[in-house]
């Protein structure tokens, strides 16, 4: 089955920096990828996702970036502000052609801005 | 309503009691999905709905977890002879449609088991 692997588990940078987190996953027929932020003691808000016709997408200060071949992709932050600081989770999953849409999500890295 | 709604927030139980949890998708949601998010872990998939029909139920961790969704909307969770092991916060999810987008959460429902 699939497996959703996330590194850092904790990533700690200085306000207007930029923050990178990483995600790999093993099933080849995973094809939509979200990222959610969670504060503490919140639920998980989506804050961006990508399908795998598509090798990146930006949103403002937040972007992700697929690489299929590796079987890896990854959140880019800019220009972090003290709101940023939250945990933040990846996600994969492999849609209706495996079968099932259920969701594996990495085990989060705790980003802390510095002010 | 204006988003998932999951009752009770918190609940203690002793061990061996019986509990039952509650989620209010977002209404004319199709999908419905239940995690489990142990403290400091990631959510971890339990079983997900596609209206009434359960599609999807290989992550429940024992014949102890049930979930039921009878009438494509309100589902529950129930955790039988609960274990501390159980202890974790509940979250449920809803998604308009069948094809993979984004989930709604709820604010998940804390079980402490005694």
């Amino acid at each position: 089955g699939e497996n959703v692997e996330q590194h850092p588990s904790t990533l700690s940078v200085q306000e207007g920096d930029s923050a990178v987190i990483k995600c790999t996953y093993s099933d080849s027929a995973s094809n939509y990828f979200p990222w959610y932020k969670q504060e503490l003691g919140k639920r998980p808000q989506l804050i961006i996702d990508i399908r795998s016709n598509v090798g990146e997408k930006k949103d403002q200060r937040i972007a992700v970036t697929l690489n299929k071949t590796a079987k890896h992709f990854s959140l880019h932050i800019t220009e972090t502000q003290p709101e940023d600081s939250a945990v933040y989770f990846c996600a994969a999953t492999p849609g209706i052609s495996s079968g099932t849409y259920k969701y594996i999500f990495g085990t989060g890295t705790r980003l802390k801005v510095l002010a | 309503g204006a988003g998932v709604s999951q009752s009770p927030r918190y609940k203690v139980a002793k061990r061996g009691q019986d509990v039952a949890l509650r989620c209010d998708p977002i209404s004319g949601h199709v999908s419905l999905f239940w995690y489990q998010q142990a403290l400091g872990q990631g959510p971890e998939f339990l079983t997900y709905f596609q209206n009434e029909a359960q599609l999807d139920k290989s992550g429940l961790p024992s014949d102890r977890f049930f979930a039921e969704r009878p009438e494509g909307s309100v589902s529950t969770l129930k955790i039988q002879r609960t274990q501390q092991e159980d202890s974790a916060v509940y979250l449920c999810a809803s998604s308009p449609n069948l094809r993979a987008g984004e989930l709604f959460f709820g604010e998940g429902s804390r079980l402490t088991v005694l």
